[in-house]
């Protein structure tokens, strides 16, 4: 069984541009969320995806759009970069169908983005 | 509008003290607590969830409703329980709200 995997694991951008972050979920969970952590604080819930379509999300503007796809693997874009995007964007996957495991997210390493 | 808090950023306790973590929140449905954990240079990762009642590597918490806390203990603090942690609200079953997170620090 794989973990989560993140890519690319930094990244600097300037402002105005557009990002595409990547998550490859563990094996066979289909659920995925996308999370944003600026330094020092917690994680802030971005959107999450089930089966391919946003099943719940944040308090993001829309400039922050998500693909799923059928391997299991994910993006999180976002237009227009603006310089408090900095942060740690983390991804976590989970699969609900699992017996006593439903509330488990199993996070990955993470993408660093610097906006300048 | 949900929310959660953890009032202390840093926690020292010396090896074998008690330790608890506070969290609060305030939501006006039925809460999910969790306990997540970071170590250090690894990945965040649950360390207890409110629903199971469980004990995890000797730390309990109770979701006492009454007073919107879920405070994290654990009688005997180790050295290896250093770590940041996190509290978080799950609602409308999928979406998160994380606290600020306290980094509890064990001395030798």
């Amino acid at each position: 069984e794989t973990g989560v995997t993140q890519s690319p694991t930094h990244l600097i951008k300037t402002r105005g541009q557009q990002v595409t972050l990547r998550c490859s979920s563990q094996s066979g969970h289909n659920t995925v969320s996308w999370y944003q952590q600026a330094l020092g604080q917690g994680p802030q819930f971005i959107f999450q995806y089930y089966r391919e379509e946003e099943n719940g999300r944040g308090n993001f503007p829309p400039r922050f759009s998500g693909l799923q796809f059928p391997n299991y693997s994910s993006e999180l874009n976002v237009n227009a970069l603006e310089l408090d995007d900095s942060a740690l964007y983390l991804c976590a996957s989970s699969d609900p169908r699992l017996a006593g495991d439903t509330d488990t997210q199993y996070f990955g390493p993470g993408t660093r983005l610097t906006v300048l | 509008a949900q929310r959660v808090t953890q009032p202390e950023k840093l926690l020292s306790v010396f090896k074998g003290a008690p330790v608890e973590l506070k969290c609060n929140y305030s939501y006006s449905g039925s809460p999910e607590l969790f306990w997540y954990v970071q170590y250090s240079r690894q990945r965040l990762q649950l360390l207890l969830r409110h629903i199971s009642r469980e004990s995890i590597k000797g730390f309990t918490a109770d979701l006492n409703k009454g007073e919107t806390s879920f405070h994290l203990k654990k009688p005997f603090a180790q050295e290896e329980d250093s770590a940041m942690y996190y509290c978080a609200l799950r609602y409308y079953g999928q979406n998160f709200v994380f606290g600020p997170g306290t980094r509890l620090s064990v001395l030798p």
